[in-house]
């Protein structure tokens, strides 16, 4: 099955640095969304970038389909930000999912 | 705004025992997932539902049952609950994106 490795496993800024995400996987996929886990463990969706680049407010994803990698950049980073990046992957058009295990992101004032 | 609600949100069981986890979505949308995460392993995909009346196996069925009444409900059941079940449960509705509960924490003790 599809397997999915997120890099680095953690990464500790100060704000107002940029951070930059990368989402690794074995296999072509039709579907690949970032989500946020908040530090209480709520679980929303960034983006759906399946190949290409993608933009929405501070964040730009970009997929490189046949090298079978995805990144999110994070530009001008906040304390708000600090929180689980998680990238996840699916091919059978019914958001069957499977997902890394994700970065732990800290932003220190 | 779409709406994932889960209960309860924590749960104490003894070994043996049955449990069964609730989701309610008032989003309309004909799939539904349950998840658990664990440390180490990241979210994985239980069952899945692609409307009222069915239900799928994901990547961890075992031990785990589940149920779809209707469009807006869709249940994970343990028949007899194990000490390794113990962890957070996701439920989730997918249109385009994947909206997700608030979580369960399961212990069983």
């Amino acid at each position: 099955g599809q397997q999915v490795q997120q890099s680095p496993a953690s990464l500790v800024l100060q704000e107002g640095e940029n951070a930059e995400l990368q989402c690794n996987f074995s296999s072509t996929a039709t579907q690949l969304q970032w989500f946020y886990q908040s530090p209480g463990g709520s679980l929303v969706s960034l983006l759906s970038n399946p190949s290409g680049t993608k933009h929405t407010g501070r964040l730009t994803s970009t997929t490189v389909t046949k090298e079978r990698r995805s990144s999110l950049h994070i530009s001008s980073s906040q304390t708000t930000d600090s929180g689980t990046y998680l990238c996840a992957l699916g091919d059978s058009g019914y958001n069957k999912l499977t997902f890394g295990k994700g970065t732990v992101l800290l932003v220190s004032p | 705004e779409a709406a994932v609600t889960q209960s309860p949100r924590n749960k104490v069981a003894v070994t043996g025992g049955k449990v069964t986890l609730s989701c309610n979505q008032t989003n309309n949308h004909n799939n539904m997932y349950w998840y658990r995460q664990d440390t180490g392993h990241g979210l994985r995909l239980i069952h899945y539902s692609y409307g009222a009346g069915s239900t799928e196996k994901g990547d961890i069925p075992d031990g785990y049952k589940a149920s779809r009444p209707s469009q807006e409900n869709f249940s994970l059941i343990l028949e007899l609950a194990t000490p390794s079940q113990t962890s957070v449960y996701f439920c989730a509705s997918s249109g385009t994106y994947l909206y997700f509960g608030a979580g369960t924490r399961l212990s069983v003790l």
